[in-house]
């Protein structure tokens, strides 16, 4: 299957700072990425939806001016946890797929942030 | 928004068993649907999908079926091995999101 690069795997930040997650399409060109908050022993929480060279489409309850998201490219999307707080700490995974409502989506490894 | 079910949370069967994952959704525009597989640790990795012009679709040990009237389609896995146990996620794809239900835990004991 297609490759998926999420970086960092962990990172650990002040309260206050902001953290920049990168998501990476490494073998093909994603024109929609997910990016998901999971919880130990819970499910994939859709944090938000974006489509390359639009702008994020956020679920009901997360802050877009606290989780900002950029796709602007077809290899590229980044989520920037700004002025993180101890309860952002969770872990973040994204996903990405080709255009087309039927198409696999395949996941990054995931980045484990912990807010101090 | 889509809602997406998953039953049962966990389930424990012997080696060799048959298991079966439940899951209802919400939105009828969804119209593909994954089981994803997660080991402890690791990235969530697509075992099998179907399509919502396909009722059934069957891969070695591996088998969904879709009932698109109902809103429901369900993970059998046939001769299960301990490899198997690992956490289970249904998902829906309504409005170009991809939408998980809660997940289930399986474990198959040798």
């Amino acid at each position: 299957g297609a490759v998926v690069s999420q970086h960092p795997s962990w990172v650990i930040c002040k309260s206050g700072t902001s953290v920049k997650i990168e998501c990476r399409s490494l073998d093909f060109q994603a024109t929609t990425m997910f990016w998901y908050r999971q919880f130990p022993k819970q499910s994939l929480m859709l944090m938000a939806t974006s489509n390359e060279g639009s702008k994020a489409t956020y679920e009901q309850g997360v802050e877009k001016d606290k989780f900002l998201i950029n796709h602007a490219s077809l290899t590229l999307s980044t989520l920037t946890v700004t002025s993180a707080h101890p309860e952002d700490s969770s872990f973040y995974i994204c996903s990405a797929k080709v255009r087309g409502p039927n198409t696999e989506a395949f996941f990054g490894q995931g980045t484990r942030l912990t807010v101090v | 928004g889509e809602n997406v079910e998953q039953h049962p949370s966990t389930l424990s069967v012997q080696e060799g068993d048959s298991a079966v994952i439940k899951c209802t959704y919400s939105d009828s525009a969804s119209n593909y649907f994954p089981w994803y597989k997660q080991e402890l640790g690791k990235r969530p990795q697509l075992i099998i999908d179907i399509r919502s012009n396909v009722g059934e679709k069957k891969d070695q040990r591996i088998a969904v079926t879709l009932n698109k009237t109902a809103k429901h389609f369900s993970l059998h896995i046939t001769e299960t091995q301990p490899e198997d146990s690992a956490v289970y996620f249904c998902a829906a794809t309504p409005q170009g999101k991809l939408i998980f239900g809660q997940g289930t835990t399986l474990q198959v004991k040798p």
